[in-house]
């Protein structure tokens, strides 16, 4: 069964440094991967998705995700974090034999002023 | 465009009512995903329509239904209400097809006391 995980409940860091929200995710066949974000009282919001192509996805908000096929993981990052990117952070897997969209547990993410 | 809206936003029942939530997706999306999300479990997914028809079907029991009319709109209906049906529903829409990312509503919170 294809599924994803988010190792980490909570990543804390500083305005300004870079920051990474981790995922690694498990198929069989070429994975469809995506990272959402949600804010306090609202729904998720779409950030990025890997299809094919290049390993590395840019998203909005300043978001990237790099693909890494022989560490089965794709990788939230964005080079310098803002306070107002405080956030649960969700990885998302497509199930292709039940075209289920797999949601993994999420991951809080900090940014302390 | 309109992006997915859900009504109503918050709701109070009381255990052995029921409840009926209402979705209108994105226009010319016709796949409607319903899902679950409690601090506890996460999201879990409900069921996804296409085309007024049930795709998929998540774990729950009978007591969580739905349906999509001809314009693609959606409801779900949860009868006999249990305190444990204290969530926020979050309804999706997409175009068809395993690389199409889900919109997300802002959710309906339900509280059942």
């Amino acid at each position: 069964a294809q599924s994803v995980a988010q190792p980490e409940d909570q990543v804390n860091v500083a305005e300004g440094n870079p920051l990474t929200v981790k995922c690694t995710y498990s198929v069989s066949g070429n994975p469809y991967l995506f990272w959402y974000v949600q804010y306090p009282n609202r729904g998720l919001q779409f950030l990025l998705k890997y299809i094919t192509g290049d390993n590395l996805v840019k998203g909005s908000y300043g978001f990237e995700a790099e693909f890494n096929k022989s560490q089965t993981s794709f990788h939230l990052k964005k080079p310098s974090a803002l306070v107002s990117d405080s956030a649960l952070y969700f990885c998302a897997v497509r199930d292709l034999l039940t075209d289920k969209l797999i949601f993994g547990t999420g991951t809080r993410l900090q940014v302390f002023p | 465009k309109a992006g997915v809206t859900q009504t109503p936003r918050y709701l109070i029942k009381t255990r052995g009512q029921q409840v009926t939530l209402s979705c209108s997706p994105i226009s010319g999306h016709r796949s409607v995903s319903w899902y679950q999300q409690t601090p506890g479990q996460g999201l879990q997914f409900l069921f996804e329509y296409f085309s007024e028809t049930q795709r998929n079907k998540g774990n729950f029991p009978g007591r969580f239904s739905g349906r999509q009319f001809s314009n693609s709109r959606s409801e779900m209906n949860v009868s006999t209400l249990e305190l444990g049906d204290s969530a926020l529903y979050l309804c999706a829409s997409s175009l068809r097809g395993p690389y199409n990312e889900q919109f997300f509503g802002p959710g309906t919170r339900l509280t059942v006391l």
